[in-house]
């Protein structure tokens, strides 16, 4: 069963431009995490937000937590080609200890 | 510090046969995943070790898959007989922590991509 579904499932944009990829989860969570994959490779996790944090930065990127929502933003600005790849939210379902992956949002950064 | 190892990365084979994938964690990472990536989806959990102990298989299709993680360090994941619809990346991932509230980062590898035939 999935914990988080991102929207929108898929996005393209031109370089230089600002993307953001929003995950909504479905039971109270302690922390989120956000990883990247590119084609044909493994994940690679880029941040991570706990339930008491509001918002993050790291580099270019920035990601926002509404628990009373049940959201998480992901936001990459000034986009670069290389931010090319899928992006997927993960959370562990309430009481699991288990670290659940949603569908994720595959982003292509137009040159 | 080295990554998470997989072999073979590429294996084609045809229903009903059997294959055996391979990890090798990052070094001192206690707990191992093993995760289930169908082209277009998220990854789905497989089976969760914590040194050498199963802490979740829930997902896992025990009929025909099954996994072990001897000595608490590398692990094999073996599907027999294999389905069509097998066909998946399988990754590995490591992290140094239980996984508790989420809390702790998972370290992939490459992954090892399935084609049954």
């Amino acid at each position: 069963s999935q914990q988080g579904e991102e929207d929108p499932q898929a996005l393209s944009i031109q370089e230089g431009e600002n993307a953001t990829m929003n995950c909504s989860y479905k039971t109270s969570i302690n922390n989120l995490q956000w990883y990247r994959q590119n084609s044909g490779r493994g994940l690679v996790h880029l941040i991570l937000i706990r339930s008491n944090e509001r918002e993050k930065h790291s580099g270019r990127l920035r990601v926002t937590l509404d628990t009373s929502k049940k959201s998480s933003s992901l936001l990459i600005t000034a986009s670069r080609a290389a931010d090319t790849a899928s992006y997927f939210c993960a959370s562990p379902p309430r009481g699991a200890q288990k670290l659940v992956f949603g569908q994720g949002t595959r982003l292509t950064i137009n040159p | 510090e080295a990554g998470v190892a997989q072999s073979p990365r590429y294996k084609i084979i045809e229903k009903r046969q059997s294959v055996a994938f391979w990890c090798n964690p990052i070094s001192g990472h206690a707990t191992l995943y093993w995760y289930q990536q169908i082209l277009g989806q998220g990854p789905k959990l497989l089976i969760q070790f914590q040194n050498n102990g199963v802490v979740d298989d829930s997902q896992l299709p025990k009929d025909r898959f099954s996994a072990e993680r001897l000595k608490g360090v590398d692990s094999t994941l073996k599907i027999q007989p294999a389905k069509l619809e097998d066909s998946a990346v399988y990754l590995c991932a490591s992290s140094l922590i239980p996984m508790l509230s989420g809390a702790n980062v998972l370290t992939f590898g490459a992954g090892s991509r399935l084609t049954v035939l």
